[in-house]
């Protein structure tokens, strides 16, 4: 089952602008993570954030989560070629290892 | 290095026969699990594994099996494999915990063609 939906599922920018994804998701999580995905390779992950957290900082990502409209979004800022990659939300709702994926959102950084 | 290794990273079979894909991690985590991934589809679990001999099914077990005889390895088999499992397949790892979350490492990911 797919718990998040991300939003755009596309996005081109500039070098230099920031670029904003948003996930959506259904139940209940203990916390939310995102990965980053370079074309056909493993996911990489970046940075987790727990229910009882707002915001979270890791250089130039800024996580965000609001447990009551059950949304995340993750802000790359002044982005650059090298960040052309998809990302993707996933949430923990159990502890027990288990993720669930969103479908992802596909950043071209344009140099 | 932590690491989580997949082989083959490559594979094109025939439809009927049956293939194994490794999966070890050197981190010691208890968590095991594999995804496959599909356009549009996005990453759906296929089976995971809590601990040594304990496994269970994901979203999308028809047509694989696995094992966890231990801690390190978790292989996929595909026992007659079909064109529908054609994919791009990644073994995770991750040690779950309350106070440290499940932030999952993923292999390198193994691209699958059945014809």
């Amino acid at each position: 089952s797919q718990q998040g939906e991300e939003d755009p599922q596309a996005l081109s920018i500039q070098e230099g602008e920031n670029a904003t994804m948003n996930c959506s998701y259904k139940t209940s999580i203990n916390n939310l993570q995102w990965y980053r995905q370079n074309s056909g390779r493993g996911l990489v992950h970046l940075i987790l954030i727990r229910s009882n957290e707002r915001e979270k900082h890791s250089g130039r990502l800024r996580v965000t989560l609001d447990t009551s409209k059950k949304s995340s979004s993750l802000l790359i800022t002044a982005s650059r070629a090298a960040d052309t990659a998809s990302y993707f939300c996933a949430t923990d709702s159990s502890n027990t290892g288990k993720l669930i994926f969103g479908q992802g959102t596909t950043l071209q950084v344009k140099p | 290095e932590a690491q989580v290794t997949q082989n083959p990273r490559y594979l094109i079979t025939v439809t009927g026969k049956k293939l194994t894909v490794t999966c070890s991690q050197n981190m010691n985590h208890e968590y095991m699990s594999w995804y496959r991934q599909d356009p549009g589809l996005g990453l759906r679990q296929i089976y995971y594994s809590m601990n040594v001999e304990v496994t269970d099914k994901g979203d999308v077990p028809e047509g694989y099996k696995v094992s966890r005889k231990e801690k390190r390895n978790f292989p996929l088999i595909l026992e007659s494999p079909s064109p529908n499992q054609t994919s791009l397949y990644f073994c995770a790892s991750s040690s779950p915990g309350v106070s440290r979350g499940t932030e999952a490492f993923f292999g390198q990911g193994t691209r699958l063609t059945v014809v």
